[in-house]
């Protein structure tokens, strides 16, 4: 069973530029969730992709957008950057049961750092 | 709207002995699952125990137990025999029905270190 696997592992960026982080989803696995982690913080939820169309989103502006792909994969697109957008993005894939018990599993994320 | 209260912020516990992390929510769900997750220093994070609202029984995994109180709406792990490995953060977390349970809510987290 493969696990979930994001890259690149670390990326410096600087203000106003954009970038695109990648993941891959545990094997069966057919709904993908991005969070945020900034320091010190735990995670925020930002979106959910589910038969590649988003269908759940949080408290986060349109800059940041993502695609799902046929195979379940996912790409997390942030626009515009800010020094606020410095953090451990987090991707997380499900088998989606539309109940309480849909459990996430998380790949080890992407360090993004904003100059 | 969710809320997920962890308020400590730093614990130290002995090898071998027994641990709790508290976790207090907030939700107007009537149907809601809480989960705790460790996240290591490599930053993944780990599923390690889920309770359901409507299970009435507090659910066990191995060394890890949540201690289930609905009516305080409290959600505490239990780690019991401490292994230096659980040195972690460890976050409380929910999905609720409002939004469809598309969502998790995190709280800020509890830094365990597990001293031999």
């Amino acid at each position: 069973e493969t696990g979930v696997t994001q890259s690149p592992t670390h990326l410096i960026k600087t203000r106003g530029q954009q970038v695109t982080l990648r993941c891959s989803s545990q094997s069966g696995h057919n709904t993908v969730s991005w969070y945020q982690q900034a320091l010190g913080q735990g995670p925020q939820f930002i979106f959910q992709y589910y038969r590649e169309e988003e269908n759940g989103r949080g408290n986060f502006p349109p800059r940041f957008s993502g695609l799902q792909f046929p195979n379940y994969s996912s790409e997390l697109n942030v626009n515009a950057l800010e020094l606020d957008d410095s953090a451990l993005y987090l991707c997380a894939s499900s088998l989606r049961s539309g109940q309480a018990n849909e459990k996430l599993f998380f790949g080890s994320g992407t360090q993004l750092s904003v100059l | 709207a969710q809320k997920i209260t962890q308020t400590q912020p730093g614990m130290f516990v002995q090898e071998k002995e027994a641990v709790t992390l508290d976790c207090t929510y907030d939700t107007s769900d009537q149907s809601y699952g809480l989960f705790w997750y460790k996240q290591p220093s490599s930053g993944e994070m780990i599923f390690l125990i889920y309770q359901g609202s409507y299970d009435e029984q507090n659910a066990t995994e191995g060394r890890y137990s949540l201690n289930f109180q609905k009516a305080r709406k409290s959600a505490n792990l239990v780690i019991s025999a401490s292994q230096l490995g659980d040195s972690a953060m460890y976050f409380c977390a929910m999905r609720g029905s409002l939004g469809g349970y598309q969502k998790v809510t995190f709280g800020i987290g509890t830094k365990l270190q597990v001293i031999p």
